[in-house]
């Protein structure tokens, strides 16, 4: 079975830090993507990474960088939290862009 | 452009009714199809997924999905539904041409005794 962990299941920070939230993998998978979810806006992505290191916006990058040191760890980075980046982050993995993604559990994050 | 449809955000079932859930995609090719399921407070965990072959696709927790080609369409069925069922639900489609991948904006399942 495939094992995706978020390295925490509820945050909370204030206004203007800088936040990290890691994502680990357990399949040697090429491909990782960080989605935000919100009430009525269903999943959208806001980065992904293919082929290791090979970096790509999603729908919604503003506010936000990604990194990826090893194969296996996949960090996704608020540079300056802001209060409308309240929300549900979810990291997932995959072999391919368009073949199955594999889901951690979650990161609600909430910024005061 | 590649979409998803879910056209049911919120459904409502007895225990023990059967369930019915749409999804309807555009796409020029045959895509591959995925259905997630979402507890509260929980990530998507993989209910099935249709690459090719037989068009009736069976998947975990007593969940199938029927792929109809004319339709555009990858129904999520299940014969008898349990109060554990009540969740969310999200259609995907990846886009093997593309390399893409998208997501319905999910239906929300409520069991009622």
């Amino acid at each position: 079975d495939v094992k995706v962990t978020q390295s925490s299941r509820y945050l909370v920070k204030r206004t203007g830090e800088k936040v990290f939230l890691e994502c680990v993998q357990d399949m040697d998978h090429e491909n990782m993507f960080w989605y935000r979810q919100d009430p009525g806006l269903g999943l959208r992505l806001i980065y992904f990474l293919y082929d290791v290191k090979m970096k790509e916006k999603g729908d919604i990058p503003e506010g936000y960088s990604v990194s990826r040191e090893k194969k296996e760890r996949f960090s996704l980075i608020l540079e300056s939290a802001s209060t409308n980046q309240t929300s549900m982050y979810l990291c997932a993995t995959g072999l391919a862009g368009a073949d199955t993604q594999y889901f951690g559990p979650g990161t609600r994050l909430t910024v005061l | 452009a590649q979409s998803v449809t879910q056209p049911d955000i919120h459904i409502t079932v007895s225990e023990g009714a059967s369930l019915e859930l749409r999804c309807n995609y555009s796409y020029g090719a045959t895509p591959y199809l995925f259905w997630y399921v979402q507890s509260p407070g929980q990530g998507l965990q993989l209910l099935l997924k249709y690459f090719s072959g037989d068009t009736l696709v069976q998947g975990i927790k007593g969940f199938e999905a029927e792929f109809k080609r004319s339709q555009s369409s990858f129904n999520l069925r299940k014969p008898s539904v349990h109060w554990s069922d009540a969740a969310e639900y999200f259609c995907a489609v990846g886009a093997p041409t593309g390399n893409q991948f998208y997501f319905g904006t999910g239906t929300s399942l409520t069991v009622i005794p």
